[in-house]
């Protein structure tokens, strides 16, 4: 059964600063992993979906990375702005073959003080 | 860009009432699925399909069934509300891409409040 954790539950850092938010996962046979963004009261927003065969994927200050031999993904966020401030969630789908359904961890809330 | 539409925002329902759910998609997408999410139990998948009039249980169908009748449009039934129904439910879609995956495009959700 694939389980996904992402720690901190929550995590609050001044403006500007970079930041890293980690997800990780117990069943390394996966071929992508999916990082959203979620914003209160609202759907989840997909981020980046780094493929396993490329281990990294940027989108402007957003990078993210995965590890599948250590079952892990670190996002990235440079030069943190308040507007950053979300839950993040990451996904990756289940490990039978040709799985359409994903798995999500519970998020780390992210909040970025002006 | 894709849009997931759900069509209600907040609903409130009494106890016993059949409610439906309503998403449609504009991207010709194959996947839609029906999550909801609750505080401290995250996401939780409830139906996926695949296809018209295909369906496959989640990991919490008990109390709801779906419908699709159109590629576009992915309904959710909730057959008698209880209030342990009280929740955010999220709708999204994807193309099917045999376990690639395409990215999940997520509607605003509908917060359904069973009294």
């Amino acid at each position: 059964k694939q389980e996904v954790t992402q720690i901190p539950a929550a995590l609050s850092v001044p403006e500007g600063e970079n930041l890293v938010l980690n997800c990780s996962f117990t069943d390394s046979a996966i071929y992508n992993l999916q990082w959203f963004r979620q914003d209160p009261g609202k759907g989840l927003t997909s981020l980046l979906l780094i493929q396993s065969s490329q281990r990294e994927q940027t989108s402007g200050r957003l990078n993210a990375s995965l590890d599948k031999s250590s079952g892990r993904s670190t996002l990235y966020i440079a030069a943190s702005q308040p507007g950053d401030s979300a839950t993040y969630l990451c996904a990756v789908p289940l490990p039978q073959g040709g799985s359409e359904k994903l798995v999500f961890g519970k998020g780390t809330k992210l909040t970025v003080n002006p | 860009d894709v849009k997931v539409t759900q069509s209600s925002r907040y609903l409130v329902k009494r106890t016993g009432e059949k409610v439906f759910l309503e998403c449609v998609q504009d991207m010709d997408h194959e996947n839609m699925f029906w999550y909801r999410q609750d505080p401290g139990l995250g996401l939780r998948l409830i139906y996926f399909s695949y296809d018209v009039k295909m369906k496959e249980k989640g990991d919490i169908p008990e109390g709801y069934s779906v419908s699709r009748e159109k590629k576009e449009r992915f309904s959710l039934i909730l057959e008698s509300a209880s209030t342990n129904q009280t929740s955010m439910y999220l709708c999204a879609s994807s193309l099917r891409t045999g376990g690639y995956n395409s990215p999940l495009h997520f509607g605003n959700g509908t917060r359904l409040t069973v009294t």
